[in-house]
Protein backbone atom coordinates (compact mmCIF):
# COMPACT_ATOMS: atom_id res chain seq x y z
CA UNK A 1 0.00 0.00 0.00
CA UNK A 2 3.00 2.19 -0.73
CA UNK A 3 1.27 4.94 -2.86
CA UNK A 4 3.76 7.39 -3.69
CA UNK A 5 7.11 7.25 -2.36
CA UNK A 6 9.76 9.88 -2.06
CA UNK A 7 13.88 9.20 -1.40
CA UNK A 8 15.28 10.57 0.55
CA UNK A 9 13.24 12.34 2.90
CA UNK A 10 16.08 14.91 4.34
CA UNK A 11 19.33 15.88 2.06
CA UNK A 12 21.66 19.29 2.73
CA UNK A 13 23.64 20.15 0.32
CA UNK A 14 26.49 22.76 -0.25
CA UNK A 15 25.98 25.26 -3.15
CA UNK A 16 26.84 23.75 -6.57
CA UNK A 17 26.66 20.43 -5.76
CA UNK A 18 23.88 18.48 -7.68
CA UNK A 19 21.70 15.49 -6.62
CA UNK A 20 18.94 13.48 -7.65
CA UNK A 21 15.22 13.15 -5.86
CA UNK A 22 13.51 9.95 -6.83
CA UNK A 23 9.65 9.48 -6.72
CA UNK A 24 8.18 6.14 -7.39
CA UNK A 25 4.80 4.78 -7.77
CA UNK A 26 3.23 2.09 -7.87
CA UNK A 27 -0.55 2.80 -8.81
CA UNK A 28 0.10 2.74 -12.38
CA UNK A 29 -0.37 6.47 -13.26
CA UNK A 30 0.71 8.03 -16.43
CA UNK A 31 0.51 11.95 -15.00
CA UNK A 32 3.57 12.56 -12.66
CA UNK A 33 4.74 15.91 -11.09
CA UNK A 34 7.03 17.70 -9.06
CA UNK A 35 6.41 20.41 -6.79
CA UNK A 36 7.78 22.54 -4.54
CA UNK A 37 6.49 24.38 -1.40
CA UNK A 38 8.26 27.39 0.51
CA UNK A 39 7.04 28.63 3.81
CA UNK A 40 3.43 30.05 3.56
CA UNK A 41 3.14 29.00 0.60
CA UNK A 42 0.77 26.82 -1.76
CA UNK A 43 2.48 24.23 -4.07
CA UNK A 44 4.24 25.58 -7.42
CA UNK A 45 4.78 22.93 -9.90
CA UNK A 46 8.01 22.63 -11.57
CA UNK A 47 8.10 20.03 -14.12
CA UNK A 48 5.79 17.26 -15.10
CA UNK A 49 5.00 14.04 -17.21
CA UNK A 50 1.84 12.63 -18.62
CA UNK A 51 3.47 9.15 -19.59
CA UNK A 52 6.53 7.54 -20.21
CA UNK A 53 9.17 9.11 -21.98
CA UNK A 54 7.63 12.57 -21.70
CA UNK A 55 8.32 15.69 -19.95
CA UNK A 56 7.17 19.47 -19.54
CA UNK A 57 8.06 22.40 -17.97
CA UNK A 58 5.71 23.73 -14.83
CA UNK A 59 5.60 27.32 -13.31
CA UNK A 60 9.31 27.36 -11.70
CA UNK A 61 11.11 25.42 -14.18
CA UNK A 62 14.79 26.84 -13.86
CA UNK A 63 17.52 25.26 -12.55
CA UNK A 64 16.02 22.01 -12.10
CA UNK A 65 15.73 18.78 -14.76
CA UNK A 66 13.84 15.53 -14.77
CA UNK A 67 13.36 12.39 -16.10
CA UNK A 68 10.73 10.12 -16.62
CA UNK A 69 12.68 6.41 -18.01
CA UNK A 70 10.07 3.82 -16.50
CA UNK A 71 6.82 4.88 -16.10
CA UNK A 72 6.72 4.13 -12.13
CA UNK A 73 9.80 6.83 -11.33
CA UNK A 74 10.17 10.50 -12.25
CA UNK A 75 13.19 11.76 -10.79
CA UNK A 76 14.22 15.70 -10.03
CA UNK A 77 17.72 16.90 -10.37
CA UNK A 78 19.75 19.75 -9.63
CA UNK A 79 22.67 20.39 -11.38
CA UNK A 80 24.43 22.82 -9.49
CA UNK A 81 22.28 23.36 -6.10
CA UNK A 82 21.61 27.04 -5.11
CA UNK A 83 20.27 28.38 -1.66
CA UNK A 84 17.03 29.43 -3.37
CA UNK A 85 16.28 25.78 -4.08
CA UNK A 86 16.43 25.37 -0.30
CA UNK A 87 12.68 24.07 -0.21
CA UNK A 88 10.12 20.93 0.46
CA UNK A 89 9.82 18.68 -2.59
CA UNK A 90 6.67 17.38 -3.25
CA UNK A 91 6.09 14.79 -5.79
CA UNK A 92 2.72 13.57 -7.06
CA UNK A 93 0.61 11.28 -9.62
CA UNK A 94 -2.58 10.99 -10.86
CA UNK A 95 -4.35 8.89 -13.45
CA UNK A 96 -5.56 11.31 -15.83
CA UNK A 97 -5.26 15.55 -15.81
CA UNK A 98 -8.85 16.11 -14.41
CA UNK A 99 -8.41 13.24 -11.72
CA UNK A 100 -6.70 13.54 -7.77
CA UNK A 101 -3.42 13.78 -7.54
CA UNK A 102 -1.86 11.38 -5.12
CA UNK A 103 1.04 13.23 -3.12
CA UNK A 104 4.66 11.64 -1.66
CA UNK A 105 5.34 13.08 2.02
CA UNK A 106 8.38 14.95 0.70
CA UNK A 107 11.29 16.14 0.47
CA UNK A 108 12.53 18.39 2.81
CA UNK A 109 16.31 20.07 0.99
CA UNK A 110 18.66 22.31 2.54
CA UNK A 111 21.23 24.68 0.37
CA UNK A 112 23.87 25.84 2.13
CA UNK B 1 -1.91 34.04 -15.54
CA UNK B 2 -3.94 32.54 -13.16
CA UNK B 3 -4.32 33.21 -9.41
CA UNK B 4 -6.26 32.42 -6.10
CA UNK B 5 -7.48 34.39 -3.13
CA UNK B 6 -8.13 32.68 -0.12
CA UNK B 7 -7.82 33.86 3.55
CA UNK B 8 -4.49 33.06 5.29
CA UNK B 9 -6.01 31.50 8.54
CA UNK B 10 -9.58 30.68 9.82
CA UNK B 11 -10.41 29.47 13.38
CA UNK B 12 -13.34 27.87 14.59
CA UNK B 13 -14.28 25.30 17.23
CA UNK B 14 -15.38 22.26 17.84
CA UNK B 15 -18.37 21.41 16.42
CA UNK B 16 -19.04 24.53 14.51
CA UNK B 17 -19.15 25.13 11.01
CA UNK B 18 -16.43 26.94 9.02
CA UNK B 19 -16.46 27.98 5.38
CA UNK B 20 -13.12 28.69 3.69
CA UNK B 21 -13.38 31.07 0.42
CA UNK B 22 -11.56 30.98 -2.89
CA UNK B 23 -11.57 33.72 -5.28
CA UNK B 24 -9.94 33.12 -8.98
CA UNK B 25 -8.54 34.77 -11.81
CA UNK B 26 -7.90 32.58 -14.94
CA UNK B 27 -7.84 32.46 -19.09
CA UNK B 28 -8.73 29.20 -18.93
CA UNK B 29 -11.05 27.17 -16.13
CA UNK B 30 -11.27 23.24 -15.96
CA UNK B 31 -12.58 23.08 -12.70
CA UNK B 32 -11.29 23.78 -8.95
CA UNK B 33 -10.20 21.44 -6.16
CA UNK B 34 -9.16 21.57 -2.15
CA UNK B 35 -6.61 19.68 -0.38
CA UNK B 36 -5.71 19.27 2.46
CA UNK B 37 -2.27 19.41 4.29
CA UNK B 38 -1.50 18.90 7.90
CA UNK B 39 1.93 20.01 9.38
CA UNK B 40 3.83 20.16 5.69
CA UNK B 41 2.81 16.58 5.77
CA UNK B 42 1.24 14.91 2.12
CA UNK B 43 -1.44 17.31 0.61
CA UNK B 44 -4.38 15.28 0.13
CA UNK B 45 -6.99 15.48 -1.98
CA UNK B 46 -10.33 16.61 -0.44
CA UNK B 47 -13.09 17.61 -3.50
CA UNK B 48 -13.11 18.85 -6.89
CA UNK B 49 -16.15 20.55 -8.51
CA UNK B 50 -16.02 21.21 -12.41
CA UNK B 51 -19.53 22.15 -12.48
CA UNK B 52 -21.60 25.11 -10.70
CA UNK B 53 -23.38 23.53 -7.80
CA UNK B 54 -22.64 21.44 -4.46
CA UNK B 55 -20.37 18.40 -4.06
CA UNK B 56 -21.05 16.61 -0.92
CA UNK B 57 -18.71 13.89 0.62
CA UNK B 58 -19.44 13.10 4.45
CA UNK B 59 -18.38 16.52 6.94
CA UNK B 60 -17.16 18.10 3.77
CA UNK B 61 -18.46 20.21 1.05
CA UNK B 62 -17.34 22.42 -1.92
CA UNK B 63 -18.79 25.03 -3.87
CA UNK B 64 -18.54 26.55 -7.38
CA UNK B 65 -19.88 29.65 -9.46
CA UNK B 66 -18.14 29.86 -11.97
CA UNK B 67 -19.96 33.09 -13.06
CA UNK B 68 -18.96 34.63 -9.81
CA UNK B 69 -14.74 32.76 -10.29
CA UNK B 70 -16.35 31.82 -6.68
CA UNK B 71 -16.26 28.64 -4.78
CA UNK B 72 -15.67 27.52 -1.16
CA UNK B 73 -15.22 25.10 1.37
CA UNK B 74 -17.67 23.94 4.45
CA UNK B 75 -16.75 21.74 6.97
CA UNK B 76 -19.47 21.08 9.50
CA UNK B 77 -19.01 19.49 12.98
CA UNK B 78 -15.36 20.28 12.76
CA UNK B 79 -13.09 18.33 14.82
CA UNK B 80 -9.43 18.81 16.41
CA UNK B 81 -8.03 16.66 13.97
CA UNK B 82 -9.45 19.16 11.02
CA UNK B 83 -6.67 21.63 12.26
CA UNK B 84 -4.99 22.03 9.22
CA UNK B 85 -4.09 23.81 6.18
CA UNK B 86 -6.42 23.62 3.43
CA UNK B 87 -5.70 24.83 -0.15
CA UNK B 88 -8.00 25.93 -3.09
CA UNK B 89 -6.57 24.50 -6.56
CA UNK B 90 -7.25 25.89 -9.73
CA UNK B 91 -7.30 23.70 -12.93
CA UNK B 92 -6.71 25.81 -15.95
CA UNK B 93 -5.46 23.76 -18.91
CA UNK B 94 -4.22 20.65 -19.42
CA UNK B 95 -2.15 18.75 -16.39
CA UNK B 96 -1.79 22.15 -14.95
CA UNK B 97 -2.65 23.07 -11.39
CA UNK B 98 -2.36 26.14 -9.41
CA UNK B 99 -2.64 26.16 -5.63
CA UNK B 100 -3.63 29.52 -3.87
CA UNK B 101 -1.42 30.42 -0.26
CA UNK B 102 -4.12 28.26 1.35
CA UNK B 103 -5.72 28.50 4.41
CA UNK B 104 -4.84 27.41 7.83
CA UNK B 105 -7.85 26.15 10.11
CA UNK B 106 -7.54 26.21 13.61
CA UNK B 107 -10.10 24.05 15.30
CA UNK B 108 -10.14 24.94 19.34
CA UNK B 109 -12.01 22.83 22.07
Amino acid sequence: NAGVTQTPKFRVLKTGQSMTLLCAQDMNHEYMYWYRQDPGMGLRLIHYSVGEGTTAKGEVPDGYNVSRLKKQNFLLGLESAAPSQTSVYFCASSSASNQPQHFGDGTRLSIL
Amino acid sequence: GQSLEQPSEVTAVEGAIVQINCTYQTSGFYGLSWYQQHDGGAPTFLSYNGLDGLEETGRFSSFLSRSDSYGYLLLQELQMKDSASYFCVLSSGYSTLTFGKGTMLLVSP
